[in-house]
């Protein structure tokens, strides 16, 4: 079956620290991976996609995303933590099975904290 | 949450009520989904629409319905069979399948939080 994990309910981190937030899928065939971001009592923002080339990709407010197949793994990362970045991270990898749909599965989500 | 706009953000329900949620977008994307979101819970599937006039269950769907009459619009109904209903609602849509899969990212709307007094 598929599925996606995010091992930790919550990251701390220091401002101006580097930060990861983890993501580990299992899928059947090439992976289409995401990261969203929520802030409080709002919806879902995208961030940034994996679907195929470069391992390493870049997205919004300096976020990127290693895609390391060996690992299967997704991790979310950022030079420098901003306070401004404290919310709800979640990983999700699209269905590959039930034909073609833009069907998402998603993490339990991690809360970012980050301590000024 | 740009083109997607969800009504009423707040919304209390008594037991035994039905009440509808209402979800729209102007982004001109054919499929449209609803997701439950609960503490530590991630992201449900309720239903989901690929095309107006057909739409499909997710993983929980018991207690809910749905209809796609216009491309633009996905409401979708908490009945009194759903046992538990008390939940941040989430809609999205996306764009069709691009070459490569590309452009399927999930556009979401600002939500809906629905609480059962």
């Amino acid at each position: 079956a598929q599925s996606v994990a995010q091992p930790e309910d919550q990251v701390n981190v220091a401002e101006g620290n580097p930060l990861t937030v983890k993501c580990t899928y299992s899928v059947s065939g090439n992976p289409y991976l995401f990261w969203y971001v929520q802030y409080p009592n709002r919806g879902l923002q995208f961030l940034l996609k994996y679907i195929t080339g470069d391992n390493l990709v870049k997205g919004s407010y300096g976020f990127e995303a290693e895609f390391n197949k060996s690992q299967t793994s997704f991790h979310l990362k950022k030079p420098s933590a901003l306070v401004s970045d404290s919310a709800l991270y979640f990983c999700a990898v699209r269905q590959t099975y039930g034909g073609a749909t833009n069907k998402l599965i998603f993490g339990t989500g991690t809360l970012l904290a980050v301590q000024p | 949450d740009g083109g997607i706009t969800q009504s009423p953000k707040y919304l209390f329900r008594k037991e035994g009520q039905n009440v509808t949620l209402s979800c729209e977008q102007n982004l001109n994307h054919d499929a449209m989904y609803w997701y439950r979101q609960d503490p530590g819970q991630g992201l449900r599937l309720i239903y989901y629409s690929q095309i107006v006039n057909d739409f499909q269950k997710g993983d929980i769907a018991e207690g809910y319905s749905v209809s796609r009459e216009k491309k633009e619009s996905f409401p979708l109904t908490v009945t009194s069979a759903q046992k538990n209903p008390t939940a941040f609602y989430l809609c999205a849509s996306s764009p069709p399948l691009g070459p490569w899969g590309t452009n399927n990212e999930q556009f979401f709307g600002p939500g809906t939080r629905l609480t059962v007094l």
